[in-house]
């Protein structure tokens, strides 16, 4: 059982490159979402979707894209890459939140340690 | 919009010893589900422990548990006979039952255990 796969752990980029971080999960999951992880500040949104088809964006979403075109996948792009993107990053599946259900946890990739040189 | 708030950015303790990780978290709401996530330093997120607004009774697995107060919007992670492997990075995150369902974390407290 994979979970969420995401790829790849290391990147370095160079100031106005663009990248694709790659999402995927099994579990059949309605909910996916992007994290970016920042020393004393936790995790914070980046974008999320309730769904295939459907994206919002989250609290920290500038210079960044995502899509959703099937369940499974969630990529994360970055348009035009700034030294501020230098974060690690996490992918994240659920499902969806309904009163009564116990099993609302996130499920979370190995992360995506991203420098922005 | 909700928010959690983790006032300890570190806490130490002996192995053995019990310690307890703060979390208070602001909501309007009333359906809501709260976790406490462990990060060590391979970087994963696990899941800790989870708790559902609508129970009363506080959850436990094995040596961790939650004192969650509903009123006060607090959830409190104890973790008793503290082990070697309990260190590392330990967030609290808040998530609706409805609308976006984001999930709020709190800014993370660094779990340091003694031998």
């Amino acid at each position: 059982n994979a979970g969420v796969t995401q790829t790849p752990k290391f990147q370095v980029l160079k100031t106005g490159q663009s990248m694709t971080l790659q999402c995927a999960q099994d579990m059949n999951h309605e909910y996916m979402s992007w994290y970016r992880q920042d020393p004393g500040m936790g995790l914070r949104l980046i974008h999320y979707s309730v769904g295939a088809g459907i994206t919002d964006q989250g609290e920290v979403p500038n210079g960044y894209n995502v899509s959703r075109s099937t369940t499974e996948d969630f990529p994360l792009r970055l348009l035009s890459a700034a030294p501020s993107q230098t974060s690690v990053y996490f992918c994240a599946s659920s499902r969806t939140a309904s009163l009564g259900y116990t099993d609302t946890e996130a499920f979370f990739g190995q992360g995506t340690r991203l420098t922005v040189v | 919009a909700q928010t959690v708030t983790q006032s300890q950015p570190e806490m130490s303790v002996q192995e053995a010893e019990t310690v307890t990780l703060s979390c208070t978290y602001d909501t309007s709401e009333s359906d809501y589900y709260l976790f406490w996530y462990k990060q060590p330093p391979s970087r994963q997120m696990i899941l800790v422990i989870r708790q559902e607004a609508y129970k009363q009774q506080n959850a436990t697995e094995n040596r961790f548990s939650v004192n969650f107060q509903k009123a006060a919007k607090s959830f409190s992670l104890k973790i008793s006979d503290s082990q070697l492997g309990d260190a590392a990075m330990y967030f609290c995150a808040y998530r609706s039952a409805g609308g976006a369902q984001k999930l709020v974390f709190g800014q993370g407290t660094r779990l340091t255990i003694n031998p």
